[in-house]
């Protein structure tokens, strides 16, 4: 049974960084690309980024180009979100989502984690 | 490139049927293979429900369709459900993922 697992997620000031974290189980890891997606109140659900499963190729959303930083370490089954330079506008719920990169679509989410960005 | 137009509501009686647009450009919906839905449950992981414009995962039920025309792809929920009531968003995959503004499914 595919699960993800998010956490890192908590209060930071504007300015600051932050780094979320997905575990997953249940199938095999290397496999898939894993995608990050957040749901803010002002945008509604928004892809940031993706990366392959060998960790070759990364991909990222305009709004976050630059900002975030994305990997993945396949012998803990996990990935990873490092943020920067954060703003108000990236306070939301945060999930990692695998793909079926073939057919681009997310087949399994994670329940999220929050993150809040304020001073 | 902006969000897919979903209506921000919609409401049925359990058993009636309900359509959930999902409004893009030319290049965003109508030129894409590429549309998913997905339900969200508050509190839940997101669910995929349809990909590839009108297929189904195994596990979903079949009273969840999807379709496009043109512009806009829609899902249908047909013999609403006490447990379809959530949030539902499209996705379309064109050079970028731009998913829609969301949904609310109110069961009367």
């Amino acid at each position: 049974q595919v699960h993800l697992v998010e956490s890192g997620g908590g209060l930071v000031k504007p300015g600051g960084s932050l780094r979320l974290s997905c575990a997953a189980s249940g199938f095999t890891f290397t496999d898939h690309y894993m995608s990050w997606i957040r749901q803010t109140p002002g945008k509604g659900l928004e892809w940031l980024s993706y990366i392959t499963g060998s960790t070759t190729y990364t991909h990222f959303a305009d709004s976050v180009r630059g900002r975030f930083t994305v990997s993945r370490d396949n012998s803990e089954n996990s990935l990873y979100l490092q943020m920067d330079r954060l703003t108000a506008e990236d306070t939301g719920v945060y999930y990692c989502a695998r793909m079926d990169y073939s057919n681009s679509y997310f087949d399994y989410w994670g329940q999220g984690t929050l993150v809040t960005v304020s001073s | 490139q902006s969000a897919l137009t979903q209506p921000r509501s919609v409401s049925g009686s359990p058993g009636q049927s309900v359509t959930i647009s999902c409004t893009g450009t030319t290049s965003d919906v109508a030129d894409s293979k590429y549309v998913s839905w997905y339900q969200d449950h508050p509190g839940k992981a997101p669910k995929l429900i349809i990909f590839g414009v009108s297929k189904r995962p195994s596990g979903v039920p079949d009273r969840f369709s999807g379709s496009k025309s043109g512009n806009t792809a829609s899902l249908t929920i047909s013999g609403l459900q006490a447990e379809d009531e959530a949030d539902y968003y499209c996705c379309s995959y064109a050079g970028t993922y731009v998913f829609g503004t969301g949904t609310k499914v109110t069961v009367l």
